[in-house]
């Protein structure tokens, strides 16, 4: 049982470059979420995907942008990547919102911008 | 703004103590609270989720309750073990904005 898949799990990049990162969920959830996790700052939230066909912004948005390709797949892309981007990204998926959101996170994506 | 809160930041104790860890929140109009362990350098396993109709949950060693009229959670770990030694976090889904916010974890560590 795969669950939340994510790729890649390391990845360096320059100031300026750009890149995806790809989730995939395999339980047929309807939601999906980005998280960044940072010393000191806790978990907090960058996009998230309510049902296939939406996306809203969370607490972070700035410098991302998200995309729901289907069902099973929510992406992150930072397009201009900064120093500040430096974190791991989680993404995690629940059945839905409101009272149905067990969370279930993947495994991480450990970016370093230099 | 959803604020959650987790005390101690930090804790050591000796293999089978029983052992509690706080969550607060300081808007209770939630629909529910999740409990998460987090091992180092790996992502979140959730433990248990308490919707905010119910007082408690069970999962084997675990037990974690809700109060959420004073925005109180507690996880009790019963005869704690080494191989519980890891982060765990609390997570309040609010009902403004849907969202999830997180504690800032626990860090614990059972010493044999």
């Amino acid at each position: 049982n795969a669950g939340v898949t994510q790729t890649p799990k390391f990845q360096v990049l320059k100031t300026g470059q750009s890149m995806t990162l790809q989730c995939a969920q395999d339980m047929n959830h309807n939601s999906m979420y980005w998280y960044r996790q940072d010393p000191g700052m806790g978990l907090r939230l960058i996009y998230y995907s309510a049902s296939e066909g939406t996306t809203d912004k969370g607490e972070v948005p700035n410098g991302y942008n998200v995309s729901r390709l289907n069902k099973r797949e929510f992406s992150l892309r930072l397009e201009s990547a900064a120093p500040s981007q430096t974190s791991v990204y989680f993404c995690a998926s629940s059945t839905g919102t409101g009272n149905t959101g067990e969370l279930f996170f993947g495994e991480g994506s450990r970016l370093t911008v230099l | 703004k959803q604020e959650v809160t987790q005390i101690p930041a930090a804790l050591s104790v000796p293999e089978g103590e029983n052992l509690v860890l706080n969550c607060s929140f300081t808007d209770s109009a939630i629909y529910n609270l999740q409990w998460f362990r987090q091992d180092p350098g790996k992502g979140l396993t959730s433990l248990l989720l308490i919707q905010s109709s119910q007082r408690e949950q069970t999962s084997g060693r675990l037990n974690a309750s809700l109060d959420k009229s004073s925005g109180r959670s507690t996880l009790y770990i019963a005869a704690s073990q080494p191989g519980d030694s890891a982060t765990y976090l609390c997570a309040v889904r609010g009902r403004a904005g849907n969202m999830l916010t997180f504690g800032g974890g626990t860090r614990l560590m059972v010493k044999p």
